[in-house]
């Protein structure tokens, strides 16, 4: 099966640090990603990992555990535009030839003055 | 920067009609997919796409749903005979794909059909 978790809703406060944690279960994988979405707006990348340790991009950066199926994007020095929905998504191999990526539920970001 | 656009930005349609959905992918892209967003939920798989033919879909993408590149640039899905359950954001991705390398995916920025 595939199953991913992430929490609901966090909230932080401008200039702080905040750390959001997704968990997965899936049959195959071939890559975690990272995507930002603003209410009514496309996804947009973030950040990806395929092998284990952390992945720095700026005020971003992602970890990933493979074989505790779990990853976290780590967001510094937060600001205003930063509150948006963060969605954790793994590339799953499917049968070893298509592949599809698996979204999670999204976490709402809200960060506060 | 070069990226993926989706027509019409807004469909509204009655139950039981078609709609065909428009996306031009990035130009040098191998790679489509579809995906779909209920409102308020997560965003959901339906079908990928490669060389002129499906390579992967979901439990979603039933026979009242097809997708075709009918030339070098559009990539459309079909859905016939529109349920209201069908009601949703559809987003358009593209991705390179490059041998030996992971990419990321290019979101359009999404049809949404309101089914009536």
């Amino acid at each position: 099966g595939q199953n991913i978790d992430q929490p609901t809703e966090m909230t932080a406060t401008e200039g702080a640090i905040v750390q959001i944690n997704c968990t997965y279960q899936t049959s195959g994988f071939n890559g975690l990603f990272w995507y930002q979405q603003h209410a009514g707006e496309a996804p947009t990348f973030l950040s990806y990992n395929v092998l284990d340790g952390l992945e720095e991009k700026g005020r971003f950066s992602s970890f990933l555990s493979r074989s505790k199926g779990y990853s976290y994007l780590l967001l510094k020095e937060l600001q205003m535009k930063d509150s948006a929905s963060y969605l954790c998504a793994v590339r799953d191999l499917m049968d070893n030839y298509g592949q599809n990526f698996v979204f999670g539920p999204g976490t709402r970001l809200s960060v506060l003055p | 920067e070069p990226e993926v656009t989706q027509t019409p930005s807004h469909q509204v349609t009655q139950m039981g009609q078609e709609v065909i959905l428009r996306c031009v992918p990035i130009s040098n892209h191998l790679y489509f997919y579809w995906y779909r967003q209920i409102l308020g939920q997560k965003v959901e798989f339906l079908v990928s796409f490669y060389n002129n033919e499906i390579s992967e879909k979901s439990e979603i993408f039933d026979d009242q749903f097809s997708v075709e590149r009918p030339d070098g640039s559009n990539f459309t899905l079909k859905i016939r005979s529109t349920k209201l359950e069908d009601s949703a954001m559809y987003f358009c991705a593209s991705e390179a794909r490059v041998p030996g390398r992971l990419d990321e995916q290019y979101f359009g920025p999404g049809t949404r059909l309101t089914v009536t």
